[in-house]
């Protein structure tokens, strides 16, 4: 498709159970981007992923969190024992990506609303 | 410690009229800010963008206006639509491709 694409659109687990969510960006875009949106909350940046690079893992809460992006494409983002305050809207984003060139805007999934019970 | 603040959650205007959305950022360091509109159950859609190498950009009904001195941007929506009603998000970032620091928000109401 034209857009980012996640899956699921929803989900609804138990605590302590692991969740994987799935992120499919823009066909040619070099730079991907994890978000989450807590409730009446701005958007909280997670993980970045650039090209080939090393992924920027500065946004992580915890070590229950983590990512990976295959063949510089699709992304997952794995939450493991989740937690009552991991529930959130879990936003993917990606851009063009070329290094030193501003003005590439983000361009956002509908993202992943989950819900931990 | 936020360093992109908006600080009206809310604001009702009525259609026909302009729409002036602010946000105030502490980073001197953010060189590239942008706008997104979120409706529910949807992700934010980009609306503009403005680096700081400039002081205006315009697009349609939507123009920004960055004054880095006062480290505060503002977005006019001119004529305002009630297709405009929205949450609005106010972004930066440095150096072009990292990571968006993002407001919380302000809610567009636009009355018909």
């Amino acid at each position: 498709g034209a857009g980012v694409s996640q899956s699921p659109s929803n989900k609804v687990t138990e605590k302590g159970k692991d969740v994987e969510l799935r992120c499919d960006p823009i066909s040619g875009h070099t730079a991907l981007y994890w978000y989450r949106q807590s409730l009446g909350q701005g958007l909280e940046f997670l993980i970045y992923f650039q090209g080939n690079s090393a992924p920027d893992k500065s946004g992580l809460p915890s070590d229950r969190f983590s990512a990976e992006r295959t063949g510089g494409s699709v992304s997952t983002l794995t939450i493991q024992r989740t937690q009552q305050e991991d529930s959130a809207v879990y936003l993917c984003a990606s851009s063009q990506g070329v290094g030193g060139i501003v003005g590439q805007p983000q361009h956002f999934g509908d993202g992943t609303r989950l819900s931990i019970l | 410690d936020q360093q992109v603040k908006q600080n009206s959650p809310s604001l009702s205007v009525q259609e026909g009229r302009i729409s002036i959305l602010n946000c105030d950022y502490t980073n001197s360091m953010f060189d590239y800010f942008l706008w997104y509109k979120k409706y529910p159950a949807e992700g934010p859609t980009f609306l503009i963008s403005i680096s700081s190498i400039k002081d205006k950009n315009e697009d349609g009904r939507f123009t920004v206006f960055l004054n880095k001195s006062a480290k505060h941007l503002s977005l006019h929506i001119v004529p305002s639509q009630p297709g405009d009603s929205a949450v609005y998000f106010c972004a930066a970032s440095e150096a072009g491709n990292t990571p968006l620091v993002f407001g919380k928000g302000t809610r567009l109401s636009v009355i018909a």
